[in-house]
């Protein structure tokens, strides 16, 4: 079966701007977690959805945020840009969540200059 | 919250060796400890994962121990190839009362094996 997809792939903004990244997960996954991976920080869970609903949430600003759709799909949008957002996001989809075999996207590359 | 914490950050062995990588917690609760690894531009993939429940797991030749009255964890790697060298995370968790909460990674470590 198809694996997680993650659109787009790279991303570009400027100080101040919003961004708005997909996560496709496996067909029949409900859960979808998202992280951001930088050289300093290592992985960081940002969020956790089930059946559309955030189950939990990490140590992020409310800048960051996130929602997930009737069929699974998830979205994270992150407002008012930040130099040091700039990072990998990956996202991650499994069937009943963070503690069932996770299966990783291929990320996308933000970059906030 | 939970706090975990992975050494060394670095590791590099010949092909052939044995590898080990160490992981502490902090959470008593944790009872779900995954291992991921991540080739060079390449997304994580789990390699095995050990509850609570257990002492031991293995799968050919990457084992997984865990002592949850020191709470921690060990990933063990025999017969190093060069396919095994890529970044390693250990990851906790827990699963209460029908709940589920975040997953927290440590910082990672590079395993090079050289030919």
């Amino acid at each position: 079966k198809a694996g997680v997809t993650q659109t787009p792939r790279y991303l570009i903004k400027t100080r101040g701007q919003q961004v708005t990244l997909s996560c496709s997960p496996i067909s029949g996954h409900r859960s979808v977690s998202w992280y951001q991976q930088t050289p300093g920080q290592g992985l960081q869970f940002l969020f956790e959805y089930f059946s559309e609903t955030q189950r939990n949430k990490g140590n992020f600003p409310g800048r960051f945020s996130g929602r997930q759709f009737s069929n699974s799909r998830s979205e994270m949008n992150v407002s008012t840009l930040e130099l040091g957002d700039s990072a990998l996001y990956l996202c991650a989809s499994s069937l009943t969540g963070v503690t069932d075999t996770q299966y990783f996207g291929p990320g996308t590359r933000l970059t906030v200059l | 919250g939970e706090n975990v914490e992975q050494h060394p950050s670095t590791l590099s062995v010949q092909e052939g060796d044995s590898a080990v990588i160490k992981c502490t917690y902090s959470d008593s609760a944790s009872n779900y400890f995954p291992w991921y690894k991540q080739e060079l531009g390449k997304r994580p993939q789990l390699i095995i994962d050990i509850r609570s429940n257990v002492g031991e797991k293995k799968d050919q030749r990457i084992a997984v121990t865990l002592n949850k009255t020191a709470k921690h964890f060990s990933l063990h790697i025999t017969e190093t190839q060069p396919e095994d060298s890529a970044v390693y995370f250990c990851a906790a968790s827990k699963n209460s009362g029908g709940s589920n909460y975040k997953l927290t990674f440590g910082k990672g470590t590079l395993l090079t094996v050289n030919p």
